[in-house]
This record gives C-alpha cells, sequence and structure tokens, in this order.
C-alpha cells in the first residue's frame, strides 16, 4: 500500500521560504513515477505547484516557476518542496501525491496546511 | 497561462446521470484526469487519461475527452457520490493544469 505523509512548519511567516517534505513508504521513488505537489487555498480550487521525476527532471507551475525549488532524495525515500517569498496568498492546504506517467496523480497525502502570517 | 473551465455545479437526482464538463483550448490534444474531493478529504483519482479507470472505482464512472471538452459521466448516481470534482489536464508543453472546479449536488 503506497502511502505519503507530508511534514513541515504550519505557520511561515512574509517573505520567508517555506519548506515541505514528503516520506513515500510502500513504494521506492526509485522504481519511477513522477512526484508532485498541489496546494489548495481554504475554500478554493486545486492548484499545481510541481513534478518530479524519480530521475530529478522538474517541471513547474508557471506561475510559481520563480519561487519553486522541488527536490528528490531517493535514499530517504522522500521529496521535498521549497517556496519562496511567502506571502498571505500563499496560505493553503499542501499535498504531495504521486503522478501517473500522462497525467493524474493516483495516491496522495492527507495534506499538511501551512499558514502565511506573522 | 492554460486554464480550464468547470461549471461551478450540478445538481443530479438518485439514479441519474450527472455530465460535468471541463473546457479548455485544444483539450482533446492533451490527457484529461478527474478527481473526487469529499469535505476534509484528499481528492480521489477517478479517471486518467480521459477514459480509464483506477482500481476500485466503480464502473458508474466515465470519461471522455475531445475537441475542447473534457467529460466525466456519473451513471446511476448515488448520494455518496456528492462532492466537489476537479479535472486535470497534462500535456509535456503546459505540463499540469487543474479546472475551477464543480460542486456536485444529489438531490
Amino acid at each position: 500500500q503506497v502511502q505519503l505523509q507530508e511534514s513541515g512548519p504550519g505557520l511561515v511567516k512574509p517573505s520567508e521560504t517555506l519548506s515541505l517534505t514528503c516520506v513515500v513508504s510502500g513504494y521506492s521513488i526509485n522504481s519511477g513515477y513522477y512526484w508532485g505537489w498541489i496546494r489548495q487555498p481554504p475554500g478554493k480550487g486545486l492548484e499545481w505547484i510541481g513534478n518530479i521525476y524519480y530521475i530529478g527532471n522538474t517541471y513547474y507551475n508557471p506561475s510559481l516557476k520563480s519561487r519553486v525549488t522541488i527536490s528528490v532524495d531517493t535514499s530517504k525515500n522522500q521529496f521535498s518542496l521549497k517556496l519562496n517569498s511567502m506571502t498571505a496568498a500563499d496560505t493553503a492546504l499542501y499535498y504531495c501525491a504521486r503522478g501517473l506517467g500522462q497525467g493524474g496523480f493516483d495516491y496522495w497525502g492527507q495534506g499538511t496546511l501551512v499558514t502565511v502570517s506573522t | 497561462s492554460y486554464e480550464l473551465t468547470q461549471p461551478p455545479s450540478v445538481s443530479v437526482s438518485p439514479g441519474q446521470t450527472a455530465s460535468i464538463t471541463c473546457s479548455g483550448d485544444k483539450l482533446g490534444d492533451k490527457y484529461a484526469s478527474w478527481y473526487q474531493q469529499k469535505p476534509g478529504q484528499s481528492p480521489l483519482l477517478v479517471i486518467y487519461q480521459d477514459r480509464k479507470r483506477p482500481s476500485g472505482i466503480p464502473e458508474r464512472f466515465s470519461g471522455s475527452n475531445s475537441g475542447n471538452t473534457a467529460t466525466l459521466t456519473i451513471s446511476g448516481t448515488q448520494a455518496m457520490d456528492e462532492a466537489d470534482y476537479y479535472c486535470q489536464a497534462w500535456d509535456s508543453s503546459t505540463a499540469s493544469v487543474f479546472g475551477t472546479g464543480t460542486k456536485v449536488t444529489v438531490l
């Protein structure tokens, strides 16, 4: 059973950098697939942040590309998200998920709420 | 930037068919996926690559994609199908984008 678990700070100050980690269990990241980050502001829709392929190729949402870095650590079977210059507009539930080769995220974490506030 | 538009809401009677559309420029040239999201839960993939159902998804969920529109059809809708539904498109140039979301109400 593939499981994903996000971890990171629940509160970030404006202008700071958000760092989140997604630990994968039940599947080896080295075996393939894409690994992605998606967020959902409270009461709003889903927004794709970016994906990383298991060998390290990255794909980012053009609207966030200048602020986003996604990396993978196959030795720990986890991947990470860094989003800099955080503002209140970045307050959201952040999900990590496993991506199929041509669209579709088939396994999702439970999500972690990140609030941007002083 | 690429955009996908869905109707904000769809109402359906139990046992009837619900159709949810997702519109985007030349969407038929891309792969479409659909997600169901119930309150307080993570999204659940119900259709991928236009019309494929993941293991465990009931046959009453089906998908199509042609021209500028992808459609999710729920046949014999049940009360448990009441949820928000999101489409998603993927291709090698735009990578990934989600639709605006549709709230399905089973009356």
